[in-house]
């Protein structure tokens, strides 16, 4: 069945590094592909998102693009602030109609030190 | 703009005491979904509805009951809780079953069944 693999946390940056969070996943047909972030107490939202081959997804200094190739969605961010701090899910939406269901990374945790 | 309400944010629990878990949306969402979330072990789809009326069981349904008998709530009952139930739960809802719009989650229930 379809899955998705992310890169094993916890992720410890100084401010201002450079951020990548690896998303790898096995799909047939062509899924959309989703970065959603939690931070402390909250529930998961939103990040940015792509639905077909070649899109880059984008918000808040965060980019991710889906390459059908290598069939990975890898999170970046050039400069990480303290505020970046969460954990940080990749997910595929699977199936048709009102059958559609997101399939979910394991999170990763991403901590930034000042 | 209040979203995705849930209530209680935290609850402890005896085995085999029952009890409710509320969810409410103001976005007139059609879709509504319970997730649990565990170390190690990502997001579990618990149960989901696509409409008032309309539910269907996710990927872990097993000892939760729910109901939609109104667009706005999705209640999750326990109905003899059991301490693999200990976990935090989320409620989530998006405009329609079928398409990319994303998930809006509420800011989860803790519960411990001890």
């Amino acid at each position: 069945g379809n899955s998705v693999t992310q890169m094993e946390g916890p992720v410890t940056l100084s401010e201002e590094a450079f951020l990548t969070i690896n998303c790898t996943y096995t799909a047939t047909g062509y899924p959309s592909l989703f970065w959603y972030v939690q931070y402390p107490g909250e529930g998961l939202q939103l990040l940015l998102k792509a639905t077909k081959a070649d899109d880059k997804g984008s918000n808040k200094g965060f980019e991710a693009t889906y390459r059908k190739e290598t069939t990975s969605f890898h999170l970046e961010k050039g400069s990480v602030q303290v505020s970046d701090s969460a954990v940080y899910f990749c997910a595929l939406s699977e199936g048709a109609g009102n059958n559609r269901k997101l399939i979910w990374g394991l999170g990763t945790s991403l901590a930034v030190n000042p | 703009n209040a979203g995705v309400t849930q209530t209680p944010k935290f609850q402890v629990l005896k085995t085999g005491q029952s009890m409710t878990l509320q969810c409410a949306q103001d976005m007139n969402h059609e879709y509504m979904s319970w997730y649990r979330q565990d170390p190690g072990m990502g997001l579990r789809l618990i149960h989901y509805s696509v409409g008032a009326g309309i539910t269907d069981q996710g990927e872990v349904p097993n000892g939760y009951n729910v109901s939609r008998s109104t667009t706005e709530d999705f209640p999750l009952r326990l109905l003899s809780a059991a301490p693999s139930q200990t976990s935090v739960y989320f409620c989530a809802s998006k405009r329609g079953g079928g398409n990319n719009s994303p998930l809006h989650f509420g800011n989860g229930t803790r519960l411990t069944v001890t």
